[in-house]
């Protein structure tokens, strides 16, 4: 069946380094994916998203890498900060089936 | 513009209750889909409604059923209500499109004692 898997469940980081996230997924059908942040208390927030026609794609100090032949994403964080701290789920669509699914998600702690 | 609203944000039911959770979607989306976070299991999805249809259910017993209103509002229900339904129910609203767009709201927080 489809999974989104993540490879650590937390990660912890000076602020100011870069931080690295990573997902796997088992589905071939994902053809969309969506990284979310969720602080404590809140729902999650998107970050940013790529479809599978793309390899890279890059927001305002993030970066999401998409390797399809090992069914792997990651998300970079660059020179992350202390508002940073949450935990980072990955997700992806299919597209025809209307829902997310999501991996366990990550705890990133910035150290000040 | 206004966000996706859920309420309410607390609730505190016992055994055997029945509870209905709603979801105001972002306006003009017509898509409204539920899900459920515990630390156990993560997000798992329950169900999708577009234009007051349901287009997909997770695998969730019987007892979680859910509904969407003409004006895209959206209601879920868990009747007779387990310790184990404690959890985070979150709701994210889109456009209804074939991928993405998804927004979350805060959620409900459901504890049955």
């Amino acid at each position: 069946g489809e999974s989104v898997g993540l490879h650590l469940p937390t990660l912890s980081v000076q602020e100011g380094d870069n931080s690295i996230i990573n997902c796997a997924y088992s589905n071939s059908a994902s053809d969309y994916f969506i990284w979310y942040k969720q602080e404590s208390g809140k729902g999650p927030q998107f970050i940013i998203d790529i479809r599978s026609n793309m390899d890279k794609r890059q927001g305002q100090r993030v970066t999401v890498l998409l390797n399809k032949t090992v069914k792997h994403l990651s998300l970079q964080i660059a020179a992350t900060q202390p508002g940073d701290s949450a935990v980072y789920f990955c997700a992806s669509d299919s597209g025809s089936n209307y829902k997310l699914t999501f991996g366990k998600g990550t705890l990133l702690t910035v150290n000040p | 513009k206004a966000g996706v609203t859920q309420t309410p944000r607390y609730l505190i039911k016992t055994r055997g209750q029945q509870v209905t959770l709603s979801c105001s979607p972002i306006s003009g989306h017509r898509s409204v889909s539920w899900y459920q976070q515990t630390p156990g299991q993560g997000l798992q999805f329950l169900f999708e409604y577009f234009s007051e249809t349901q287009r997909n259910k997770g695998n969730f017993p019987g007892r979680f059923s859910g509904r969407q209103f003409s004006n895209s509002r959206s209601e879920m229900n868990v009747s007779t209500l387990e310790l184990g339904d404690s959890a985070l129910y979150l709701c994210a609203s889109s456009s209804g499109g074939d991928m993405g767009g998804y927004t979350f709201g805060s959620g409900t927080r459901l504890t049955v004692v």
